[in-house]
This record gives C-alpha cells, sequence and structure tokens, in this order.
C-alpha cells in the first residue's frame, strides 16, 4: 500500500519556469513533511520540510504549499534552472513515539528536467 | 570530508555470491540506516540501528544481515545474492529515531547481480 503518492512521475520544464510536484497521503496521523532532492550518483538530501500547522513554507525559489482538508501537499520550484534537474521525493512521517521506530515514508519520486 | 561515507561504490557480483557493504559516518548521529533504491527509484527502508540496537527492520529477508559494531558504522551483508537484489543500497544517518530527523544519505553503493 503506497501511503504516500507522488505526481507526475517525470517532468519537463523551461528554464524560468515554474515546476509543481505534488504529492497526497492517506494516513491523517502524519505530521511531518520533508521533501529530498537526489541528483544522479548521489544520495537524496533534505530540500526543505513543512509541519502542518502551517499552509506555506517557502526557502529561496522553493516553495511547500500544505493543505491539510485535502491531505496534499506540492512542491514550487519559481524560476526553474537547469541546475534543479535531480529527482525530488515528497516523504511524510508521523513523529516521534517512544519507541523511535516511525519511519519516513517516500514517494515515487519525481524526475525534473530543467531545459534551457 | 565526507559526513556518511560508503564502500564500495559499485559491485558486481554472479547469483550466489555473499558480499559485504560498509558505511561510516561523522556526523556523531545514533541512529544508521539501510535504504534499497530500486531501478524504478523507489526507496525504501530496511533496516534502522539506534546505538547498536535494531529498531526498524522491515520485513527483509534473512538473507540481509546488518551489523553495527559502534553507532558510527553500519555494514551489510547479503548471503546468496539473487538477480531481484541489484539495486542501490544506501546507507543513512540521523540525529535520532523517529521519523522528524533530517537523513543524511551517503552516495549510494550500486549493486549488480548476474
Amino acid at each position: 500500500q503506497q501511503q504516500v503518492k507522488q505526481s507526475p512521475q517525470s517532468l519537463i520544464v523551461q528554464k524560468g519556469g515554474i515546476s509543481i510536484i505534488n504529492c497526497a497521503y492517506e494516513n491523517t496521523a502524519f505530521d511531518y513533511f520533508p521533501w529530498y532532492q537526489q541528483f544522479p550518483g548521489k544520495g537524496p538530501a533534505l530540500l526543505i520540510a513543512i509541519r502542518p500547522d502551517v499552509s506555506e513554507k517557502k526557502e529561496g525559489r522553493f516553495t511547500i504549499s500544505f493543505n491539510k482538508s485535502a491531505k496534499q501537499f506540492s512542491l514550487h520550484i519559481m524560476d526553474s534552472q537547469p541546475g534543479d534537474s535531480a529527482t525530488y521525493f515528497c516523504a511524510a512521517s508521523s513523529g516521534i513515539s517512544n519507541f523511535g521506530n516511525e519511519k519516513l515514508t517516500f514517494g515515487t519520486g519525481t524526475r525534473l528536467t530543467i531545459i534551457p | 570530508d565526507t559526513a556518511v561515507s560508503q564502500t564500495p561504490k559499485y559491485l558486481v557480483t554472479q547469483m550466489g555470491n555473499d558480499k559485504s557493504i560498509k558505511c561510516e559516518q561523522n556526523l556523531g548521529h545514533d541512529t544508521m540506516y539501510w535504504y534499497k533504491q530500486d531501478s524504478k527509484k523507489f526507496l525504501k527502508i530496511m533496516f534502522s540501528y539506534n546505538n547498536k540496537e535494531l529498531i526498524i527492520n522491515e520485513t527483509v529477508p534473512n538473507r540481509f544481515s546488518p551489523k553495527s559494531p559502534d553507532k558510527a558504522h553500519l555494514n551489510l551483508h547479503i548471503n546468496s545474492l539473487e538477480l531481484g537484489d541489484s539495486a542501490v543500497y544506501f546507507c543513512a544517518s540521523s540525529l535520532g529515531t523517529g521519523g522528524r530527523f533530517t537523513l543524511h544519505f551517503g552516495n549510494g553503493t550500486r549493486l549488480t547481480v548476474t
């Protein structure tokens, strides 16, 4: 069962355009939503993250929009650059328990290509 | 000054062989993980260890055996390799256990089983 659904699978955007990647989740216990960025030959790295007490978080050209009622969140990359070409993963987790065994559930990834 | 380093970067081997992947982190983190990334880029957790204690074991075949000699090291040994084991294996670490801690990934080990 895929608890975090991510779309699209691949995305091509022209330089300077806006890239939008969407994720939807089912588990209402999720309360932490990070995005990871992975370049070819490298491991994923945290890009930006949001908690459900806010509807938007912005860091530079990257913005997460969060819709709690719809159980959806999205990554927007403004003024997309060729250097943004990478695979992006949304993820979700339900916080910390006494056992520490919550894990981050990843989406299926979106391969983003920015063309000049 | 690599934070999470894993060796080897590439591993090509035949079915039925046994192989190991090593991982070390110099971030002072308490928790380490093994993730598997398949050909479709899907990331799936395999194991997590906190201070050398197994925390998460995600229904991985028992041919896979992690070993954590200390909290800075987490190795993965795979017995009787199968074609389906071909994937990129990532080691990661975090400051604590639980899903809210940032994962710091190594650059992966590409395992090819022929």
